[in-house]
């Protein structure tokens, strides 16, 4: 069974600009979490989706945002980018059934804001 | 909030030896709790995890220690081989909640 694959894997950007990132769960899982690790700050949650509906929301400003389509692919979407918003972006997905499922993460996106 | 801690960033054990990563979180919510082992340039992978009805759960080299009252899991490795140097996350969920709640991690080496 293919993993989690996360697109792309490395992207640059400078203050001000908009990004988008996508992520492909694991064939069968319907809930896609995504977090943002940065140094010293662990893996923040950031939003999970679930049947194309944001399900669980973390504490992090509106300029981010996320879908999911119906075939449960998902993109996160950045806008007006700070320089804080420098990290590495991980998608997760599992079967969302409320289950005690381990999440499965993709390698991620290094998402650097100059 | 900080609800789920590592307050040891590095740890460095000989080869053969026991590592012990340590873990304390903060909300009495959390009632299912996971060890994820990441290497440099990949995501996270699932190690192992324990549900609060337990208090002990072990996998080959791997056991994690759950204190509920003391809200503290542990995990040992035994015995620590070189391929266990990564950084090692703890995380935590509350039941009906698909999100988890990392720590900051902890850097293991293992020194042959």
């Amino acid at each position: 069974k293919a993993g989690v694959t996360q697109t792309p894997r490395y992207l640059i950007k400078t203050r001000g600009q908009q990004v988008t990132l996508s992520c492909s769960p694991i064939s069968g899982h319907r809930s896609v979490s995504w977090y943002q690790q940065t140094p010293g700050q662990g893996l923040q949650f950031l939003f999970e989706y679930f049947s194309e509906t944001q399900r669980n929301k973390g504490n992090f400003p509106g300029r981010f945002s996320g879908r999911q389509f119906s075939n449960s692919r998902s993109e996160m979407n950045v806008s007006t980018l700070e320089l804080g918003d420098s990290a590495l972006y991980l998608c997760a997905s599992s079967p969302g059934d409320y289950s005690y499922n381990e999440q499965f993460f993709g390698p991620g996106t290094r998402l650097t804001v100059l | 909030d900080q609800q789920v801690k590592q307050n040891s960033p590095s740890l460095s054990v000989q080869e053969g030896r026991i590592s012990i990563l340590n873990c304390d979180y903060t909300n009495s919510m959390f009632d299912y709790f996971l060890w994820y082992k990441k290497y440099p340039a990949e995501g996270p992978t699932f190690l192992i995890s324990i549900s609060s009805i337990k208090d002990k759960n072990e996998d080959g080299r791997f056991t994690v220690f759950l204190n509920k009252s003391a809200k503290h899991l542990s995990l040992h490795i035994v015995p620590s081989q070189p391929g266990d140097s990564a950084v090692y996350f703890c995380a935590a969920s509350a039941t009906g909640a698909n999100n988890l709640f990392f720590g900051t991690g902890t850097r293991l080496t293992v020194i042959p």
